[in-house]
């Protein structure tokens, strides 16, 4: 069974850094693309980065381009996202989810960023 | 990076049939034909519903179906449920490795 187990989530005030976590299993790791989606409270889904199989690729929506960074270790099956320079609007519901092809199959239950003072 | 435009909400009595639109460009939806859909109750995670337009994963009920003209991709959910009362999300690849979701529409079962 496929499961994705977030954590490292909190409160943080503003221009603080985080490390989030996900623990992958029940699949093989290292064929996939993994990927980090955010919600902030009563909003929609956005798309915040991707990471391709051995980790030499990344990509980033654009709002978080250098201050977020998103990571893996493959002998371990996480998935990490660094978050640094943290902002009001960064404040969501953080989800990771296996990304196959080009939709995301298996999602995470999700750790909640708050950032405030 | 702008998201794909969904209506706010839309609602069907038992056993009707409920049509979300989603709207891109031609650099996300029109672009490609991977466009996905998902559901989400309140309090959890996503669940994948389409794929690829119109490919259901294995578990998804036959009343979930997708379809895309130009730069709208569009799902129907018939013979609607009680337990089809949800938000529901598209997405759809935007290039250069990059994806995009749409703004949310809450579906009601009346």
């Amino acid at each position: 069974e496929v499961q994705l187990v977030e954590s490292g989530g909190g409160l943080v005030q503003p221009g603080g850094s985080l490390r989030l976590s996900c623990a992958a299993s029940g699949f093989t790791f290292t064929s996939y693309w993994m990927t980090w989606v955010r919600q902030a409270p009563g909003k929609g889904l956005e798309w915040v980065a991707n990471v391709k199989q051995d980790g030499s690729e990344t990509h980033y929506v654009d709002s978080v381009k250098g201050r977020l960074t998103i990571s893996r270790d493959n002998a371990k099956n996480s998935l990490y996202l660094q978050m640094n320079s943290l902002r009001a609007e960064d404040t969501a519901i953080y989800y990771c989810a296996r990304h196959k092809a080009f939709y995301f199959d298996y999602w995470g239950q999700g750790t909640l960023v708050t950032v405030s003072s | 990076q702008s998201a794909l435009t969904q209506p706010p909400s839309a609602s069907g009595s038992p056993g009707q049939s409920v049509t979300i639109s989603c709207t891109g460009t031609s650099g996300d939806v029109g672009g490609y034909n991977y466009v996905s859909w998902y559901q989400q109750h309140p309090g959890k995670a996503p669940k994948l519903m389409i794929y690829e337009v119109s490919k259901r994963p294995s578990g998804v009920p036959d009343r979930f179906s997708g379809s895309k003209s130009g730069n709208t991709a569009s799902l129907t959910v018939s013979g609607l449920q009680a337990e089809d009362e949800a938000d529901y999300y598209c997405s759809s690849y935007a290039g250069s490795n990059k994806n995009v979701f749409g703004t949310g529409t809450k579906v009601t079962v009346l």
